[in-house]
């Protein structure tokens, strides 16, 4: 099975710019999340969809936004970058289980802000 | 709310030599536990996880981990450590009532000498 991708690997937006990273997940799982990495903060949660809705919802402004769509890629959105949003943007899929279960990361996005 | 606590942010150990890298964790139910390993630029990789069962769990990599209740701890081991272990390790919880969203660590890392 291919593992979760993430694309763009890599990018550069200056600030007040949008960005949209993607995510497709392991086929067969319905359940993605998206975690915010940085030097400072570590590993934050972003959100996580599951069939196309919302389960659960970190602690970050409204500027980040996301969707899941009915392949299960997701997509996820931050609106006027400031360079704070700098980081390494974590995918993860899970199995389509009810509980807490194994999630597999993808590569991630590093997104640099100018 | 979970959360966990890596109390030591840097190890350097001898290659060949045992490993322990300490995880605690705050949950007021049965956690989900994982441990994962990162290397530079690369997302997340697991290396084993504790749902329920036996406490002591083994990994990839010949890495193992023990469940200890009554410490809240979740202790990641390696009886021999090789040069290519070096990177970043997290342990993370995980709640069945918070599917697909963990809580991590601010990571332990590893640095092996030759």
């Amino acid at each position: 099975k291919a593992g979760v991708t993430q694309t763009p690997r890599y990018l550069i937006k200056t600030r007040g710019q949008q960005v949209t990273l993607s995510c497709s997940p392991i086929s067969g799982h319905r359940s993605v999340s998206w975690y915010q990495q940085t030097p400072g903060q570590g590993l934050q949660f972003l959100f996580e969809y599951f069939s196309e809705t919302q389960r659960n919802k970190g602690n970050f402004p409204g500027r980040f936004s996301g969707r899941q769509f009915s392949n299960s890629r997701s997509e996820m959105n931050v609106s006027t970058l400031e360079l704070g949003d700098s980081a390494l943007y974590l995918c993860a899929s899970s199995p389509p289980t009810a509980g807490a279960d194994t999630q597999y990361f993808g590569p991630g996005t590093r997104l640099t802000v100018l | 709310a979970q959360s966990v606590t890596q109390p030591d942010i840097h190890i350097t150990v001898s290659e060949g030599a045992s490993l322990e890298l300490r995880c605690n964790y705050s949950y007021g139910a049965t956690p989900y536990l994982f441990w994962y390993v990162q290397s530079p630029g690369q997302g997340l990789q697991l290396l084993l996880k504790y749902f329920s069962g036996d406490t002591l769990v083994q990994g990839i990599k010949g890495f193992e981990a023990e469940f200890k209740r009554s410490q809240s701890s979740f202790n990641l081991r390696k009886p021999s450590v090789h040069w290519s272990d070096a990177a970043e390790y997290f342990c993370a919880v995980g709640t069945n009532t918070n599917a697909g969203k963990s809580t991590f660590g601010d990571g332990t890392t590893l640095t092996v000498k030759p």
